[in-house]
Parts: structure tokens; sequence; C-alpha cells
């Protein structure tokens, strides 16, 4: 149980697209979602942290007209690049939250790898 | 929010021994201490956590070692094996009944065959 799954797990897209990631908890309801960020050899840096059915909230620094996100339902959840930059690239994660579980819980996805060319 | 440092950065260890990282963090409220394990290429996986009601809790060769006093939590592997090569992370939450987790920079464990 507790699987959260990423699409698609990498992608090149040309500078000045626009990428979307999606994120699915496959059997639980997740009422929160998080998305990270990882540069080469780093830690994880919290992005966003979204609740199902309303806006998300953005950690300092980080843009909400780029990276804009969207949980529309307790099993999805979507970060998308608007007008990428080759310094968008890096390894984008997400997480779920169940809402059934101790409230810490977090459950990883395998992650999106986005270059920009 | 909180200060997280983990330590090493770095540990090599030869296949079979002890290895153990170190977490300290600030937030005295902090009631629970998770360990993610990252494989390359891979998102995290969580592979022991514990809470603050408790001092030790082990998962087969894993365990974890909470000392809340002076707020650090440890990851010992025991007999470890090629495949415990990795990034171990800790990751306390955030704040006092915060959903967040902060995450610590890592340690990346080398096991030597």
């Amino acid at each position: 149980g507790a699987v959260v799954s990423q699409h698609p797990s990498r992608v090149i897209c040309k500078s000045g697209t626009s990428v979307k990631i999606e994120c699915r908890s496959l059997d639980f309801q997740a009422t929160t979602m998080f998305w990270y960020r990882q540069f080469p050899k780093k830690s994880l840096m919290l992005m966003a942290t979204s609740n199902e059915g309303s806006k998300a909230t953005y950690e300092q620094g980080v843009e909400k007209d780029k990276f804009l996100i969207n949980h529309a339902s307790l099993t999805l959840s979507t970060l998308t690049v608007t007008s990428a930059h080759p310094e968008d690239s890096s390894f984008y994660i997400c997480s779920a939250r169940d809402g059934d579980r101790p409230s810490n819980e977090q459950f990883f996805g395998p992650g999106t790898r986005l270059t920009v060319l | 929010g909180e200060n997280v440092e983990q330590h090493p950065s770095t540990l090599s260890v030869q296949e079979g021994d002890s290895a153990v990282i170190k977490c300290t963090y600030s937030d005295s409220a902090s009631n629970y201490f998770p360990w993610y394990k990252q494989e390359l290429g891979k998102g995290p996986q969580l592979i022991i956590d514990i809470r603050s009601n408790v001092g030790e809790k082990k998962d087969q060769r894993i365990a974890v070692t909470l000392n809340k006093t002076a707020k650090h939590f440890s990851l010992h592997i025991t007999e470890t094996q090629p495949e415990d090569s990795a990034v171990y992370f800790c990751a306390p939450p955030s704040g006092a009944g915060s959903y967040q987790l902060t995450f610590g920079k890592g340690t990346k464990l080398s096991v030597i065959p």
C-alpha cells in the first residue's frame, strides 16, 4: 500500500515551453501533497504544499506563476513548469500524505527528471 | 522553522560493519523523526521512523534512536551490505503540528564489498 506514481519519469523540452508533471496516489486518498526539487548531489527542497480543493502554499523564493500547482482531486496533483528555461532543469519529486495515517508520514513518488534545452 | 544538521556527509564502511548517521534538530516540540533512503535517480523511501514517546525502534538490521533532551536522533545499520549503499536523509517536521518535513543535507553511504 501507500504507492505514489509520477508521470513522466523524464522529459526533455525546449526553452520557453511548458511542461506538466502528474503525481498520483494509487491506493490512498492524499489530503495533502508536496512538491520538491532536487539538484544533483543536493538535498530535497520543498517548493509548495497543496491541499485538495484549495490553492497551494509556496515556499519563499518559489515563483507561483512559474510553477503552477493544481490539486483537483484526492488522488491527483499536477505541477506545470511554465516557460521553462535551462535553470529549471532539475529532479522534481512529489509526495503525499495519507489522511488516514499518522499525520506526518509522507510517501514519495519516483521523481521526474526535467531537462530544458 | 526547523534547523536540521546531519553528519557525516559521506561514510564508507566495509561490508558487514555497522554504520551510524546522526541528525540534530532545533525544535523541541518535534514529535516525528523519519529516515529516508534515496537510491540514484529515484525518489526517497521511508526506511524507519520513530515518535517522541519512544527512545528506540528496530526493524531487522535498521534501528533509530532518539535523544529528545539533546535533540538528536540517529540511524543505525548493522551488518551492512552493498545494497545499503545510497544517500540517507533525516527529515523531522518543519515545526510543531506541521505536515511539512525539513530534509537534512544527506549522507552518502558506500558499503565496500
